[in-house]
């Protein structure tokens, strides 16, 4: 079992809708990233949170740490939102919060 | 451009051949890490730099793997004897270095590898 977890694996939504991705962990973890991966492979970060919520823009994410779940919003999707959205947790051993564990990724697509 | 670089984006080679890749960091940033990512999967955990010093490798880094950070600003990959298994995309990614608790890692376009 991997120790990120993101469901759904693809999501397709109509340009406007609430989108939901969530992302379970089962370590002791330091912080959660949420990160976006565009074809080509760029990656950029989106959110760095270790409890409560982070807003920006149309983007929302929220961490609950005793149910080790973490879920990312997007508010009016809109095709440019498609893109593969991934989780990674850094980890709390010895103070080792800067090795990150990613999940697989989150396909979404939003159609116009 | 003040972001990530890395050099080279594509790299095609023959199963057996040894290649290298540089990654240049963001000027200030004192941790730099390296990542493999493989097709359909999430980036996976090679190695970290805290300056020049090379804190942790994963176990997935063979003996064919070796990184160097020389003077804690640009760093290396090479990977030895190549073999087909090793295609992926080589991210690599740093960060200031301040957080307690972690800190905002900044993703390099990657070195897409292909052996063949």
């Amino acid at each position: 079992k991997n120790e990120v977890e993101q469901s759904p694996q693809n999501l397709t939504a109509q340009e406007g809708e609430f989108i939901t991705i969530n992302c379970s962990y089962s370590v002791g973890i330091s912080a959660l990233h949420w990160l976006q991966q565009h074809p080509g492979g760029g990656i950029v970060s989106l959110f760095m949170l270790s409890s409560g919520k982070k807003k920006h823009g149309r983007l929302i994410a929220t961490i609950n740490i005793q149910e080790k779940h973490s879920s990312l919003h997007i508010t009016a999707s809109h095709p440019r939102d498609s893109a593969v959205y991934i989780c990674a947790v850094g980890g709390n051993s010895g103070g080792s919060n800067y090795k990150l564990t990613f999940g697989k990724g989150t396909l979404l697509t939003v159609n116009p | 451009d003040t972001g990530v670089s890395q050099d080279p984006r594509h790299k095609i080679t023959k199963r057996g051949q040894n290649v290298t890749f540089r990654c240049d960091p963001i000027s200030e940033h004192n941790r730099l890490y390296w990542y493999r990512q493989t097709l359909g999967q999430g980036p996976e955990f090679l190695t970290y730099f805290q300056n020049e010093a090379q804190l942790e490798k994963s176990r997935l880094l063979s003996d064919r793997f070796s990184a160097e950070r020389p003077k804690g600003s640009f760093s290396t990959l090479e990977i030895q004897r190549t073999e087909q298994g090793d295609s992926a995309m080589y991210l690599c990614a740093s960060s200031l270095g301040a957080g307690g608790f972690g800190d905002t890692q900044y993703f390099g376009p990657g070195t897409r590898l292909t052996v063949l």
